[in-house]
């Protein structure tokens, strides 16, 4: 079945910029039914979505991130990709990648990846 | 603030019957988009445990049942078990400022 690894720095300066990038396995980016997104949970704390992209690039940013969010699609390479700019403390959460289902729902995640922002 | 609200925290003995709530809006469930619940165990990444307000994933046991009505959506559990102990998260579509994917802030089921 589809599976979905993320990767990139567990650890980041605050003011930097955090990049992580998911591999799609067993399955293709490139469907037409799916779009793919980033959701994170700070510790202890809820989800929060970060984005969703369609494999030909459209976007969707959650509002109280858009400014400091980029997402991007490597089709040849099975993967998309979070930038998230300027990070601070409160950025510091697990990082997940998902599926998308047509319905709207989150059908495959990754398993995680902690990043810290701490200097 | 989530835009979808869940109580913080439910419990239920073995073998009983549990519900979670999900309120929210007419920008989001009361709009008519579907609500989907997901189930978090310690440690581990969040399962998709309903889509489409009713709707099992396979491989999902029927103990775990949803509903929508109006602008609210609840998960209900039967037949509680120890194995059910976890977080419990729903989410929706949302239209007011801008089109996005939302979560409620998420319900510790305690089995006693």
């Amino acid at each position: 079945q589809l599976q979905l690894q993320e990767s990139g720095p567990g650890l980041v300066k605050p003011s930097e910029t955090l990049s992580l990038t998911c591999t799609v396995s067993i399955g293709s980016i490139s469907s037409s039914s799916y779009y793919w997104g980033w959701i994170r949970q700070p510790p202890g704390k809820g989800l929060e979505w970060i984005g969703s992209i369609y494999y030909r690039g459209s976007t969707y940013y959650n509002p109280s991130l858009k400014s400091r969010v980029t997402m991007s699609v490597d089709t040849s390479k099975n993967q998309f990709s979070l930038r998230l700019n300027s990070v601070t403390a409160a950025d510091t959460a697990l990082y997940y990648c998902a599926r998308v289902s047509f319905g709207g729902h989150f059908d495959y995640w990754g398993q995680g990846a902690l990043v810290t922002v701490s200097s | 603030q989530s835009v979808l609200t869940q109580p913080p925290s439910v419990s239920g003995a073995p073998g009983q019957r549990v519900t979670i709530s999900c309120t929210g809006s007419s920008s989001n469930i009361g709009a008519g988009y579907d609500v989907h619940w997901y189930q978090q165990l310690p440690g581990t990444a969040p399962k998709l445990l309903i889509f489409g307000n009713s709707n099992r994933p396979s491989g999902v046991p029927d103990r775990f049942s949803g509903s929508k009505s109006g602008t609210s959506a609840s998960l209900a559990i039967t037949g509680l078990q120890a194995e059910d102990e976890a977080d419990y998260y729903c989410q929706s579509y949302d239209s007011s400022l801008s089109d996005n994917w939302v979560f409620g802030g998420g319900t510790k089921l305690t089995v006693l």
